[in-house]
């Protein structure tokens, strides 16, 4: 099992709809989540974080975590055309062999939203 | 929000030779980490540097290969060394700081 999966996508979505994100891990040491946007040919830009069960909100984002599913998922309402980018799921975890933090990404998700 | 410059922003390189990408954080940061992203792919962690300690790198890369310096808090630099076409990708440093933040990238392309 891959430690972060994502689908691939491509996702499409209307103009003003809900973009629905989804992401699991493997490790259950996982401490922190972290939903990246990255437009093609641009570095990751970081939108949303998250540590603990439940939701978080920032203006149209909301980030869901399950640790005892091991999920993690990001809701877009109202999407877009600008919102259309790869979305990246990452998690960091504690890796003992280096001892350092590390974080982790998914291969992934394109998202296209259509006028 | 924390700011990190990255360069060059771009280098076609020929092969066999060697490109050292220079990272700088506009503050004092403990941890910096290299990136490779190839072409449609995700980001995959190169190593780990802390100011003060040897690099620590993930299963695949080297310190022959990508030699890594972290001189101070604020500035770590990544070694590309001799090159061959498989290198070509996109370099990206990042710092935990504000969560974890990225620098803009370096594409590189090795003919």
């Amino acid at each position: 099992q891959k430690e972060v999966e994502q689908n691939s996508g491509p996702l499409s979505v209307p103009e003003g709809a809900i973009a629905s994100l989804n992401c699991t891990y493997s490790d259950r040491g996982s401490q922190s989540f972290f939903w990246y946007r990255q437009y093609s040919g641009k570095s990751p830009e970081l939108i949303m974080s998250i540590y603990s069960n439940g939701d978080k909100e920032d203006g149209r984002f909301t980030a869901q975590l399950n640790k005892a599913s091991q999920y993690v998922s990001l809701l877009i309402r109202d999407s877009q055309p600008s919102d259309s980018a790869t979305y990246l799921c990452a998690v960091n975890r504690w890796d003992s062999g280096g001892s350092n933090y590390k974080l982790t990404f998914g291969k992934g998700t394109l998202l296209t939203v259509n006028p | 929000s924390a700011v990190i410059s990255q360069k060059p922003s771009r280098d076609i390189c020929q092969r066999g030779t060697s490109l050292t990408i220079q990272c700088q954080v506009d503050s004092q940061v403990t941890m910096m980490f290299w990136y490779r992203q190839q072409p449609g792919q995700s980001l995959t962690l190169i190593a780990t540097a802390n100011q003060g300690s040897e690099a620590t790198y993930e299963s695949g890369f080297v310190i022959d290969k990508f030699p890594i310096s972290r001189p101070n808090l604020t500035f770590s630099t990544l070694t590309v060394s001799n090159m061959s076409p498989e290198d070509s990708s996109i370099y990206l440093c990042s710092a935990q700081v504000d969560g974890y933040t990225f620098g803009s990238g370096t594409r590189l392309t090795v003919v």
